[in-house]
């Protein structure tokens, strides 16, 4: 089975970058989809199509791709950014996939 | 405004089972896919499914074959999950979700995403 692997946890001051990082187990990769999950709330899905933002997404937000690996970056951090992120794609039977999630910690 | 509203919690014992809806408004429901997606407590996010509102079509997580049956109903706009024989592990935040279909730039079908989602639904299974 196609399995995402994300680190547990990543933490910056205000105003830094952070990257989180989602390795894919298997060639080739599909396309990835980021969401943000802030506690008691739903998810919200922050980039689409590895790189992509949806509207009313702030432009600090940004993803990026290579070989097996994709990076969600936050830059200039802002207190709000704390929350859970998960990465999410799709082997080509269809059948989705999360990533075990990163705790974003804003120091 | 494009939104999913799903039913409320439920408390279940061992063995039951649980059927939540999921309404949609805002959107023309038969163009996108739904999927159900939980999340136990202090855990991560875990893809239950999915189902073509269009055409009723399914696609389940292989370890929930066989206990889980997700259905739409056109004429209302909404989406339900049932989930069989119910047990302690069950007990979790029960998200659906738009799916939203994407395509490269050569019109290829390259996957999908959950761009709008339920408040969630929480189900607790206990004796």
């Amino acid at each position: 089975s196609y399995e995402l692997t994300q680190p547990p946890s990543v933490s910056v001051s205000p105003g830094q970058t952070a990257r989180i990082t989602c390795s894919a187990d298997a060639l080739p990769k599909q396309y990835a989809y980021w969401y943000q999950q802030k506690p008691g709330q739903a998810p919200v899905l922050v980039i689409y199509k590895d790189s992509e933002r949806p509207s009313g997404i702030p432009e600090r937000f940004s993803g990026s791709s290579s070989g097996t690996t994709v990076t969600l970056t936050i830059s200039g951090v802002q207190a709000e950014d704390e929350a859970d992120y998960y990465c999410q794609s799709a082997d080509s039977s269809g059948t989705c996939v999360f990533g075990g999630g990163t705790k974003l910690t804003v120091l | 405004q494009v939104q999913l509203v799903q039913s409320g919690a439920e408390v279940k014992k061992p063995g039951a089972s649980v059927k939540v809806s999921c309404k949609a408004s805002g959107y023309t429901f038969t163009s996108y896919g739904i999927s159900w997606v939980r999340q136990a407590p202090g855990q991560g996010l875990e893809w239950m499914g999915w189902i073509s509102a269009y055409n009723g079509n399914t696609n389940y997580a292989q370890k929930l074959q066989g206990r889980v049956t997700m259905t739409t109903d056109t004429s209302t706009s909404t989406a339900y999950m049932e989930l069989r024989s119910l047990r302690s592990d069950d007990t979790a935040v029960y998200y659906c979700a738009r799916a939203t279909n994407y395509y490269d730039s050569s019109g290829y079908y390259i996957g999908y995403a959950f761009d709008i989602w339920g408040q969630g639904t929480m189900v607790t299974v206990s004796s």
